[in-house]
């Protein structure tokens, strides 16, 4: 079956615009995540959505960063007002849950977002 | 707060070498998962396996193995005789028990392995 799709796959945009990007998850998977990977901080935890529940959003960096899921299944994050500490590859993973947890994560092939 | 840490940033090997990757970790959470991912060139981060702290197994390739040492809170990953496919960025990961069964993966840095012909 297809795995985890992201896109776009490469987004450079100037430096105080909106920025959207969309996670489509591996069908039948109600988790979905977020992280972001830069060379200076590594992979971060953003956010994570599972099914009608309120999304965690513990580890987005700033107030300009915000994301939803409809309808359990499509994903978009989206940065506000874009700084170039911005730049970096935003990775999207989705999983089953069991009540035992510890499911592993499917990850997708990354958008790379350069802020110029 | 959980922290991972590959102290290894790059090894080089000849094919058909075994490497190791060494990770430790550091969690409060007395139930926790281990997992290695690997990133080759592509980007793609791609699961390979994943270890409880109480006692389950996951097995994915006769090629890879790995060593789980609760008391020294360390999971290394062993690829034997390795191949140029090999050649990746290896992440060990800790997870974190987040609401309705979810899990939050803390990385560690990355062990970047280059498997030379």
């Amino acid at each position: 079956g297809a795995g985890v799709s992201q896109s776009p796959s490469n987004k450079v945009t100037e430096k105080g615009k909106d920025v959207e990007l969309r996670c489509d998850p591996i069908s039948g998977h109600t988790a979905l995540y977020w992280y972001r990977q830069s060379l200076g901080q590594g992979l971060e935890f953003l956010i994570y959505f599972q099914g009608n529940s309120a999304p965690d959003k513990s580890g987005l960096p700033s107030d300009r960063f915000s994301a939803e899921r409809t309808g359990g299944s499509v994903s978009t994050l989206t940065i506000q007002r874009t700084q170039q500490e911005d730049s970096a590859v935003y990775l999207c993973a989705s999983s089953l849950i069991t009540p035992r947890g510890g499911n592993e994560q499917f990850f997708g092939p990354g958008t790379r977002l350069t802020v110029l | 707060a959980q922290k991972v840490t590959q102290a290894q940033t790059e090894i080089s090997v000849v094919e058909k070498e075994d490497v190791t990757l060494d990770c430790v970790y550091e969690t409060r959470d007395t139930t926790y998962y281990l997992f290695w991912y690997k990133q080759p060139p592509s980007g793609e981060l791609v699961f390979l396996i994943r270890r409880n702290s109480f006692d389950e197994q996951n097995e994915i390739s006769g090629r890879y193995s790995w060593n789980f040492q609760k008391s020294t809170s360390s999971f290394n990953f062993t690829i034997t005789a390795s191949q140029v496919v090999d050649s990746a960025v290896y992440f060990c990961a800790l997870s974190e028990r987040l609401g309705a069964a979810g899990n939050k993966l803390t990385f560690g840095g990355g062990t970047r392995v280059l498997v030379k012909p």
